[in-house]
């Protein structure tokens, strides 16, 4: 069983602007991290926040986490063609610790 | 440094066989993940390793085991292979037990005919 949700399930943009994607969780966590994937190959590691944070940056990444809502956002910003990739939120539960993904979000970025 | 390296990238196999998949950790990595990835199910995690120990387990049959050895390797075995295990199949490591950001390796990817 997956732990987060994900929304949008896709989305299309035009390069330049911004993307935003969310996702939701259900149980108690110790961090959430973000991560993307090209054309079902490994998944690269972007961005991880804990439990206790409620922003953090990464160049164009931009990550929110609001634990009374158990949700998070990705926003990348001026979005390229090379964003264009599947996009996964992962919990890291904070009972056993194990990483669960959600379902995933299928970014385009148009030239 | 190296990556996260996963052999064989392609596997072609027949139902009731079974299968090894390697998975060689990033250097000092103690923590090894595996994950089995389908359109259907997307990334359902199998087992997490550190030091030799099976740390957690994911819901799957008792077909799909695991195990790590004293140089942090990692080895996935399925056995009596079906049709439903054709899949993704994805090794992270880690450099501390659960929690950490994970490097991927980029996968055996796994068909059962």
């Amino acid at each position: 069983s997956q732990q987060g949700e994900e929304d949008p399930q896709a989305l299309s943009i035009q390069e330049g602007e911004n993307a935003t994607m969310n996702c939701s969780y259900k149980t108690s966590i110790n961090n959430l991290q973000w991560y993307r994937q090209n054309s079902g190959r490994g998944l690269v590691h972007l961005i991880l926040i804990r439990s206790n944070e409620r922003e953090k940056h990464s160049g164009r990444l931009r990550v929110t986490l609001d634990t009374s809502k158990k949700s998070s956002s990705l926003l990348i910003t001026a979005s390229r063609a090379a964003d264009t990739a599947s996009y996964f939120c992962a919990t890291v539960s904070s009972n056993d610790y194990k990483l669960s993904f959600g379902a995933g979000t299928t970014v385009t970025v148009r030239a | 440094k190296a990556g996260v390296t996963q052999t064989p990238r392609y596997l072609i196999k027949t139902r009731g066989q079974q299968v090894t998949l390697s998975c060689s950790p990033i250097s000092g990595h103690r923590s090894v993940s595996w994950y089995q990835q389908t359109p259907g199910q997307g990334l359902q995690f199998l087992f997490e390793y550190f030091s030799e120990t099976q740390r957690n387990k994911g819901n799957f049959p008792g077909r799909f085991s695991g195990r790590q050895f004293s140089n942090s390797r990692s080895e996935m075995n399925v056995s009596t292979l079906e049709l439903g295990d054709s899949a993704l199949y994805l090794c992270a490591s880690s450099l501390l037990e659960g929690g950490s950001g994970y490097t991927f390796g980029s996968g055996t990817r796994l068909t059962v005919v």
